[in-house]
């Protein structure tokens, strides 16, 4: 059964450091999404793209984070610099769902973040 | 911001027992989506239950929808110690908003 990718799968980095994060999506699923979550809360979606164009990135904190899904397969989500609040889990999902539409949303394992 | 609020935050039954938790959201929506998270792990999607649907099956689970009262319930019938794992609900107008999840644990 096709699965979301996301690497790394743990990630521990310093304050002011930059990561990165990367996701393949199920193929064929032209909608794919960055969530984040805190532990003890539900995922909160970060940013949204259809094909490779941004949909909604209301939430996405723009001074830091910048995402890119370039060809419209696979995507990175990048922090810098980190800051001690981002330390939580990214996920990474995607849905056959286009624009205006809803469908069942595939996620990825997540990848742990740990900002010391 | 997170529109859903599930109820209760944490659940402890004995295997073979029901599961029930609830999901309560303030704005109308267009459909509704139950999610499992094992630990540490992505979520799963379990069921989607559409704005003019009142009830869908799946398996062992149940869910229900009351448009009126803004809100659902998620049933898990004759558990079992794999079903342990929080449960989200997501209110769904074509963009995703989890609440904060039920952690369910089933007793061997």
């Amino acid at each position: 059964e096709a699965e979301v990718a996301q690497s790394p799968r743990y990630k521990i980095t310093e304050k002011s450091q930059a990561v990165a994060f990367w996701c393949d999506p199920i193929s064929g699923h032209a909608t794919l999404y960055w969530y984040r979550q805190i532990l003890g809360q539900g995922p909160e979606l970060l940013v949204q793209f259809q094909d490779e164009s941004v949909v909604d990135d209301s939430q996405l904190p723009k001074d830091r984070f910048s995402a890119e899904r370039l060809k419209g397969v696979d995507s990175t989500l990048k922090i810098q610099p980190a800051e001690l609040g981002d330390s939580a889990m990214y996920l990474c999902a995607s849905s056959l769902a286009l624009t205006g539409t809803t469908d069942t949303q595939y996620f990825g394992p997540g990848t742990r973040l740990t900002v010391l | 911001s997170q529109q859903g609020e599930e109820d209760p935050q944490a659940l402890s039954i004995q295997e073979g027992e029901n599961a029930t938790m609830n999901c309560s959201y303030k704005t109308s929506i267009n459909n509704l989506q139950w999610y499992r998270q094992n630990s540490g792990r992505g979520l799963v999607h379990l069921i989607l239950i559409r704005s003019n649907e009142r009830e869908k099956h799946s398996g062992r689970l149940r869910v229900t929808l009351d448009t009126s009262k803004k809100s659902s319930s998620l049933l898990i019938t004759a558990s079992r110690a794999a079903d342990t794992a929080s449960y989200f609900c997501a209110t769904d107008d074509y963009k995703l908003s989890f609440g904060a999840g039920t952690t369910v644990t089933v007793r061997a």
